[in-house]
C-alpha cells in the first residue's frame, strides 16, 4: 500500500512561534487534502491542494504541494491556542477511490 | 441541521461480545466511510461504501463487518473475531467515492472493551 510520512510526530512551540508539518508519499499524487482534528474531536476539512507546486493561504495558514506532487507542507504562522491539535495530510493517487491519511502531527502550544 | 450523527458517543462490552456502531448521515452523500483511530496513530480504514448495497474491505477490514441498507445509514459490526477492538472509531461520508472529494466526520464513538 501507499507508504504516508508525516513528520513531526508531535511538536510543541510557545504560542507565537511558527509550526510546520511536511507529509511525503511515496508515490506521486493526483491530490492533497488537510484535516485538523482538535483534541477530543473529530477531523474538520481544511483545504485541497491539486496542482503541481500550488500554494493556497488561510489567513495565518499556508499550504503547498510539492512541484513532483509527492509531498506537501502545512505552516502556521505565529501560532495561538486555537491551533492545538493533529493535523493529517490526505492523499489520493489517480484514479483511486481512496484517500490514505497519514500518520498526524500534534501541535500543543505553550502559552 | 445536516450532519453525521454516530450514536453513542461511549460504548462498553464484555470481551466476547459483539457490538453495533451506528452511523447516520442527512448529507444526501453516496460514499461512507469507518475508519479507526488509535491514541497518538493516524486514521486507518476499515469498510467504504460507494452506493447502497455495496461496500468494499479497506485496510484493516479483518473482525469487522458493515451493511449498507439505505443511503442514510452505513452500522458498523465490531465482532467477537477482533483482537483489539478498543479504539476511537470515526464514520465518515462523502459526495462520491473519489479521492477528491472531501469528507465529513462524524464526532466518534469510543469503545472499550473490557
Amino acid at each position: 500500500g501507499q507508504q504516508v510520512m508525516q513528520i513531526p510526530q508531535y511538536q510543541h512551540v510557545q504560542e507565537g512561534e511558527d509550526f510546520t508539518t511536511y507529509c511525503n508519499s511515496s508515490t506521486t499524487l493526483s491530490n492533497i487534502q488537510w484535516y485538523k482534528q482538535r483534541p477530543g474531536g473529530h477531523p474538520v476539512f481544511l483545504i485541497q491542494l491539486v496542482k503541481s507546486g500550488e500554494v493556497k493561504k488561510q489567513k495565518r495558514l499556508t499550504f503547498q504541494f510539492g512541484e513532483a506532487k509527492k509531498n506537501s507542507s502545512l505552516h502556521i504562522t505565529a501560532t495561538q491556542t486555537t491551533d492545538v491539535g493533529t493535523y493529517f495530510c490526505a492523499l489520493s493517487n489517480f484514479g483511486n477511490e481512496k484517500l490514505t491519511f497519514g500518520t498526524g502531527t500534534r501541535l500543543t502550544i505553550i502559552p | 441541521d445536516g450532519g453525521i450523527t454516530q450514536s453513542p458517543k461511549y460504548l462498553f462490552r464484555k470481551e466476547g461480545q459483539n457490538v453495533t456502531l451506528s452511523c447516520e448521515q442527512n448529507l444526501n452523500h453516496d460514499a461512507m466511510y469507518w475508519y479507526r483511530q488509535d491514541p497518538g496513530q493516524g486514521l486507518r480504514l476499515i469498510y467504504y461504501s460507494q452506493i447502497v448495497n455495496d461496500f468494499q474491505k479497506g485496510d484493516i477490514a479483518e473482525g469487522y463487518s458493515v451493511s449498507r441498507e439505505k443511503k442514510e445509514s452505513f452500522p458498523l459490526t465490531v465482532t467477537s473475531a477482533q483482537k483489539n477492538p478498543t479504539a476511537f472509531y470515526l464514520c465518515a461520508s462523502s459526495m462520491r467515492a473519489t479521492g477528491t472529494d472531501t469528507q465529513y466526520f462524524g464526532p466518534g464513538t469510543r469503545l472499550t472493551v473490557l
